[in-house]
């Protein structure tokens, strides 16, 4: 039992390029979400799924686009990275009922030059 | 916007000693979690309370939540160098379509 995975682990992009970061679950979890985390920011919410084939904006939606194709599988797209994009991404999966306690995978740390 | 508001932003103790920590937030909650994050690594849930719960323990862990002051405060007794983290509340308004709201989150250091 893995809990939450995420690929990769390290990133490095130059302005203008595009990756996408995968996060993976083996849970049953219904719901996924995606957030970054900044020095003294706390986390903010990028997209989140309620659902496979379902997906949402969170508080920071801009620059990035996700899909939820399968029920344990979030990706996470960045179509021309920025620096401002330079973070720690962390993907997290909850049940959707009751605590909704959220599990999160160990974080990608991207940088963009 | 931030809801979850930690205070202090930095907390060093002295190994045994006790370390609290508080939150406060702005809106109704379904309830309140706390979670810890070690330097490098994801988060993980400690404890929950819910809004009808003033008061909840989990072994060296305690928590309150005052619902008409908005405020959350983690008790971490008799600490250890092991317990040096964050620590994050977040706030679940426990609606469809709404979503956790993470503070900023207080860093302890336990010196030893």
């Amino acid at each position: 039992n893995a809990g939450v995975t995420q690929t990769p682990k390290f990133r490095v992009l130059k302005t203008g390029q595009s990756m996408t970061l995968l996060c993976a679950q083996d849970m049953n979890h219904e719901y996924m979400y995606w957030y970054r985390q900044d020095p003294g920011m706390g986390l903010r919410l990028i997209h989140y799924s309620v659902g496979e084939g379902t997906t949402a904006k969170g508080e920071v939606p801009d620059g990035y686009n996700v899909s939820r194709l399968k029920k344990q599988n979030f990706l996470l797209g960045l179509e021309s990275a920025a620096p401002s994009q330079t973070s720690v991404y962390f993907c997290a999966s909850s049940q959707s009922q009751g605590s909704r306690e959220q599990f999160f995978g160990p974080g990608t740390r991207l940088t963009v030059l | 916007s931030q809801q979850g508001e930690e205070d202090p932003q930095a907390l060093s103790i002295q190994e045994g000693e006790n370390a609290t920590m508080n939150c406060s937030y702005k809106t109704s909650i379904n309830n309140l979690q706390w979670y810890r994050q070690n330097s490098g690594r994801g988060l993980v849930h400690l404890i929950l309370i819910r809004s009808n719960e003033r008061e909840k323990h989990s072994g060296r862990l305690r928590v309150t939540l005052d619902t008409s002051k908005k405020s959350s405060s983690l008790l971490i007794t008799a600490s250890r160098a092991a317990d040096t983290a964050s620590y994050f509340c977040a706030t679940d308004p426990g609606s469809y379509g709404q979503n956790f709201v993470f503070g900023p989150g207080t860093r302890l250091s336990v010196l030893p």
